[in-house]
């Protein structure tokens, strides 16, 4: 099975400085991590993800994280949030090949907050 | 592209009681998901169908809990026996098809569930 630890269940952050929410997950199979994020009362929402390729992976919104196989991390990162960035963030995994819908386990969240 | 459609947005209900919710996914998604978020945690999976096949149901979280997919377009989530503990946000998703390089879960903002 796989699983995701979310370290930060909430970042607080001034306006245009860079932020790192942090994610690691657990394996014994090659695996698909994403990054999902819930503005307030919206539904998820796909920033990124990575099957495969390039560890630097880019997203919507100005964001990117980088797929570390050795340390199991899949990290995102902004160099300059906005107000507007505030919400909810979610790593999630899936097996990368799998016989279940490629379910996603998601992690518990990192709640960013942005302020002026 | 009218987005994933979730039906009741709110749901409160007694104990013992049996509620169903509704799921219209994007229209041709032939994926669907059910996921439950409970307060400070990501979402989990339910369960899953291609078109009106159920795929995975083990991880529905009691015999009380069943999906339907009658015609492939929308599904049904039901409860019997509704208990506290099944207060949560319940999520759907739809999806183009098998989760790959170009496709996305799509998600509906939810039906959020208060059992009295």
């Amino acid at each position: 099975a796989q699983s995701v630890t979310q370290l930060d269940s909430q970042v607080p952050v001034f306006e245009e400085a860079p932020v790192e929410l942090r994610c690691n997950y657990s394996s014994s199979v090659s695996v698909y991590l994403f990054w999902y994020v819930q503005y307030p009362n919206q539904g998820l929402q796909l920033l990124l993800k990575y099957l495969s390729g390039s560890t630097l992976v880019k997203g919507i919104n100005g964001f990117e994280a980088e797929f570390n196989k050795s340390q199991t991390s899949f990290h995102l990162r902004k160099p300059s949030v906005h107000i507007s960035d505030t919400a909810e963030y979610f790593c999630a995994v899936s097996p990368a090949r799998s016989n279940s819908g490629y379910a996603l386990n998601f992690g518990k969240g990192t709640s960013l907050l942005v302020t002026p | 592209d009218t987005g994933v459609s979730q039906d009741p947005r709110h749901k409160i209900t007694k104990r013992g009681q049996n509620v169903t919710f509704r799921c219209d996914p994007i229209s041709e998604h032939n994926r669907l998901y059910w996921y439950r978020q409970t307060l400070g945690q990501g979402p989990e999976f339910l369960t899953y169908f291609q078109n009106e096949a159920q795929l995975e149901k083990s991880r529905l979280l009691s015999d009380r809990f069943s999906a339907e997919r009658p015609k492939g377009s929308f599904s049904t989530l039901e409860i019997q026996r509704t208990e506290q503990g099944d207060s949560a946000m319940y999520l759907c998703a739809s999806s183009p098809g098998q989760l790959a390089t170009n496709e996305k879960l799509f998600f509906g903002s939810g039906t959020q569930l208060s059992v009295l």
